[in-house]
């Protein structure tokens, strides 16, 4: 089955003091790796999609990148509106032929004035 | 747009008695899923569908029942909780275009004493 590890699980930053967030995967035919965001007591938000190496997405201070083992999240010049739990996924197959999600246990960032 | 619904928000359970947890989308998504967020653990799929009338087991599907009479609901059973099953539930959508694109609810937290 895919796995997929989130690193750090925690990570506080400072506003304006940049950073990644790491998830690392392992799959046998990448079919597509997806980030959520999750602010606390709501459900996961998507973020991106990324489905082969060299492929950079971004969407204001965030910028996903995949290499074929892993995928990075950059974040510029944080803001305390940033810090949530940022998950990753990877699709893989269950019994009955469907592709389903598999998500990382997540990295929790706070970001602090 | 409500987007997706859950009821309700919060419901503390004793072993042995029943519940139904109710999702609702306006989105016209043909694609439904249930899934539980424990701590330490990614999301797991509990049950899915891919269309009214359809319903399909996910990964951790035991103690837990779906119908999905319309589609713009999909209900979740337990028929005999147990303590093991106290964990926040979300109900997610998606469309054929981009299945792995998932919309949240915002999670019904279950308490099983």
């Amino acid at each position: 089955e895919d796995q997929v590890t989130q690193s750090p699980e925690a990570l506080r930053l400072q506003e304006g003091e940049s950073s990644s967030l790491n998830c690392s995967y392992t799959v046998s035919g990448l079919r597509g790796l997806f980030w959520y965001r999750q602010d606390p007591g709501k459900g996961p938000e998507f973020l991106f999609t990324l489905y082969s190496a060299g492929e950079e997405k971004e969407k204001e201070r965030l910028k996903a990148t995949l290499t074929k083992k892993e995928s990075f999240l950059h974040i510029t010049a944080p803001k305390p509106e940033d810090s949530a739990t940022y998950l990753c996924a990877v699709q893989d197959w269950l019994n009955t032929g469907f592709q389903k999600l598999v998500f990382g246990t997540g990295t929790r960032l706070l970001v602090s004035p | 747009n409500a987007g997706v619904t859950q009821t309700p928000k919060f419901r503390v359970l004793k072993t042995g008695q029943s519940m139904t947890l109710l999702c609702a989308q306006d989105m016209n998504h043909e694609y439904m899923y249930w899934y539980r967020q424990d701590p330490g653990m990614g999301l797991r799929l509990i049950h899915y569908s891919v269309g009214e009338g359809t319903t399909a087991k996910g990964e951790v599907p035991d103690g837990y029942n779906v119908s999905r009479l319309k589609k713009q609901n999909f209900l979740l059973g337990l028929e005999s909780a147990a303590p093991s099953q106290t964990s926040v539930y979300f109900c997610a959508s998606s469309y054929e275009g981009a299945r792995e694109t998932q919309y949240f609810g915002p999670g019904t937290r279950l308490l099983v004493l």
